[in-house]
């Protein structure tokens, strides 16, 4: 079974702190998307990477898919309370299934 | 444009009973995806259809099934509950298939299935 481990599993943070999420994995993706969804809704798309060793930004989040496209991080710089959700990873696989991460929960106090 | 629509919101069900779970995907969408959302395993795939077939299936028992119309709408179903069942049913709709990376999946806002 294809796993997809994120960590820090949870993430508590003031206002204006910079933090990363990892995202991890032993198998090769063809693409790998980063979603973010608040409590009572369905995940939303953020960012989709396609190529090893590319990096997207995204306003104030910055995200890197690995050389060997087997891993991917998503850093926010100065973070905002509007930033507070769960972060999904999730890598498309040969079996052309999306696989989601474990998730990585965020709360930004103000 | 409408988003992905799910209904019903909320469900109670009673072990060994079945269930039917609606999704009306974006208008023009033609894949449909569904995922079992639990806090334990998180996010895991069902089953995607596409056109009125079913391209891909996730590792469920067979007491889950799916199907999509030709107007792209989609149902769900599970029968036989088990308590094990109880999650977030969440339901993506997307223009083309899951392996075009251009083409990004729309979730909608999920049905909460609880099992007593």
């Amino acid at each position: 079974t294809q796993l997809l481990e994120q960590s820090p599993q949870f993430l508590s943070i003031q206002e204006g702190e910079n933090l990363t999420v990892y995202c991890n994995s032993s198998s090769v993706f063809s693409s790998l998307q980063w979603y973010r969804q608040e409590p009572g809704e369905g995940p939303v798309l953020l960012v989709t990477v396609v190529t090893g060793g590319e990096v997207k930004k995204l306003k104030r989040l910055t995200f890197q898919f690995g050389d060997a496209r087997k891993d991917s991080s998503l850093h926010i710089t100065a973070a905002q309370p509007g930033d507070t959700g769960l972060y999904l990873c999730a890598g498309l696989n040969k079996a052309d299934k999306l696989i989601f991460g474990t998730g990585t929960r965020l709360q930004v106090f103000p | 444009k409408a988003g992905v629509t799910q209904t019903p919101r909320y469900l109670i069900k009673t072990r060994g009973q079945q269930v039917t779970l609606s999704c009306s995907p974006i208008s023009g969408h033609r894949s449909v995806s569904w995922y079992q959302q639990t806090p334990g395993q998180g996010l895991q795939f069902l089953f995607e259809y596409f056109s009125e077939t079913q391209r891909n299936k996730g590792n469920f028992p067979g007491r889950f099934s799916g199907r999509q119309f030709s107007n792209s709408r989609s149902e769900m179903n599970v029968s036989t509950l088990e308590l094990g069942d109880s999650a977030l049913y969440l339901c993506a709709s997307s223009l083309e298939v899951q392996s075009s990376y251009n083409s990004p999946l729309h979730f909608g806002n999920g049905t909460r299935l609880t099992v007593t």
